[in-house]
């Protein structure tokens, strides 16, 4: 069974930094492009960051341009999400999430929390 | 920016019949954005239902179905049943490797 564990989550001041790994196992991670999706409290779901299976391809939704870093390390089965410049609204629950067949989100990881407070 | 809706909320009878849409606030909605749906109940991560407009995720009974009506995405789901009562989100897969969803639609159940 494909297994998605987040962590690196917790309380950063505003304009902090913050890393978050994705350690995936029970499946072949070098052959998946992953994701990161982010869920505010009481709010809806919000794309992040996409990478391609080779690590050589990243996409960042408008929110997080400039300030997210999405990379992977093949050889450790690892996704990371490196947060600089943070602020408040950035405060959510993260998702890693595999790219599935047709550009679907097909297996998730039970999230870590970022708390972005002063 | 694109803009995906849905409707913040919708209910449903047991055993009734409800149609969830995926509209763009400007445009249409067709199978090149890969429309799929995912169902979340409070304190959980999402589960994926749909994918590729109507492909079924693995073990998703088929009392759940996807398409395109009209302009719109759409999930249906047929003989309602209590635990469908969750929060279902649809997303878009734009060019570029963007992705974008929609504000989620409340299900109740009663």
């Amino acid at each position: 069974q494909v297994q998605l564990v987040e962590s690196g989550g917790g309380v950063v001041q505003p304009g902090g930094s913050l890393r978050l790994s994705c350690a995936a196992s029970e499946f072949s991670f070098n052959r998946y492009g992953m994701q990161w999706v982010r869920q505010a409290p009481g709010k809806g779901l919000e794309w992040v960051s996409f990478i391609r299976s080779d690590g050589r391809t990243q996409s960042y939704a408008d929110s997080v341009k400039g300030r997210f870093t999405i990379s992977r390390d093949n050889s450790k089965n690892t996704l990371y999400l490196q947060m600089n410049n943070l602020r408040p609204e950035d405060t959510a629950l993260y998702y890693c999430v595999r790219d599935g067949s047709k550009h679907c989100f097909d297996y998730w990881g039970q999230g870590a929390l970022v708390i972005v407070s002063s | 920016q694109t803009v995906v809706t849905q409707e913040p909320s919708l209910s449903v009878s047991p055993g009734g019949t409800v149609t969830l849409t995926c509209g763009l606030l400007s445009g249409s909605v067709s199978t090149s954005y890969y429309p799929s749906w995912y169902q979340q109940t409070p304190g959980q991560a999402p589960r994926t239902l749909i994918y590729n407009t109507n492909a079924r995720s693995s073990g998703v009974p088929d009392r759940f179905s996807g398409s395109i009506l009209g302009n719109k995405a759409a999930l249906t789901i047929t003989g309602a049943q209590a635990d469908d009562e969750s929060d279902y989100y649809c997303v878009l897969f734009m060019e570029s490797d963007i992705w974008v969803f929609g504000g989620g639609t409340k299900l109740t159940v009663l």
